[in-house]
């Protein structure tokens, strides 16, 4: 089964808004990291936050983190039509070697 | 610096034939990975490796098969492939085995009829 699920499974926003994509997971994590896929590409790495870490920021990027609850939260704030993209959050946990992927959210954002 | 290549860029196999899917990086990551993406499941784990000469396996490792004879290659063979194996292919690479970020490939689109 997978580590991490994403919420919504899509989001569909007009430029300028933000937008807010959330992952549960189900086990402790040592970090958890949030990946950005264009249509017919790879994924490519955004962010990492660590166990210890409440919130990072990159750009419009903000991502939170709550251990207690299990659950992340990736903004990304005055979005653009170049936003438009699949999102994951990957999970490597506590006594695991390897990185699990969620299923991810679909932003469209229209311009 | 390419970063991670994979070949082929798609592909249409007939049910029963073999095929290896090849991937490279340039990074001189220790640790590469193999994962097939569909519709609705995310990334899955086929198998990775931690560094040259071990291989281990991932979520998904059933009809799949890697080797890992040095630092920058890692292939995914079919040994026959099924229908189910229709998938998009990603390799991927991180510099340890441990909570890297990972560097994706552009995919190999696979498809078995």
């Amino acid at each position: 089964s997978q580590q991490g699920e994403e919420d919504p499974q899509a989001l569909s926003i007009q430029e300028g808004e933000n937008a807010t994509m959330n992952c549960s997971y189900k086990t402790s994590i040592n970090n958890l990291q949030w990946y950005r896929q264009n249509s017919g590409r790879g994924l490519v790495h955004l962010i990492l936050i660590r166990s210890n870490e409440r919130e990072k920021h990159s750009g419009r990027l903000r991502v939170t983190l709550d251990t207690s609850k299990k659950s992340s939260s990736l903004l990304i704030t005055a979005s653009r039509a170049a936003d438009t993209a699949s999102y994951f959050c990957a999970t490597y946990y506590t006594g695991g070697f390897k990185t699990i992927f969620g299923a991810g959210t679909r932003l469209f954002v229209k311009a | 610096i390419a970063g991670i290549t994979q070949a082929p860029t798609s592909q249409i196999l007939a049910a029963g034939r073999r095929m290896t899917l090849r991937c490279t990086q340039d990074m001189r990551h220790n640790a590469m990975y193999w994962y097939r993406q569909d519709l609705g499941l995310g990334l899955r784990l086929i198998h990775y490796s931690n560094t040259a000469g071990t291989t281990g396996k991932g979520e998904v490792p059933d009809g799949y098969s890697v080797s890992r004879a040095n630092t920058d290659d890692f292939p995914l063979t079919l040994a026959s492939a099924v229908p189910s194996q229709t998938s998009v292919y990603f390799c991927a690479s991180s510099e340890g085995i441990t909570a890297d970020t990972q560097y994706f490939g552009p995919g190999t689109r696979l498809t078995v009829l």
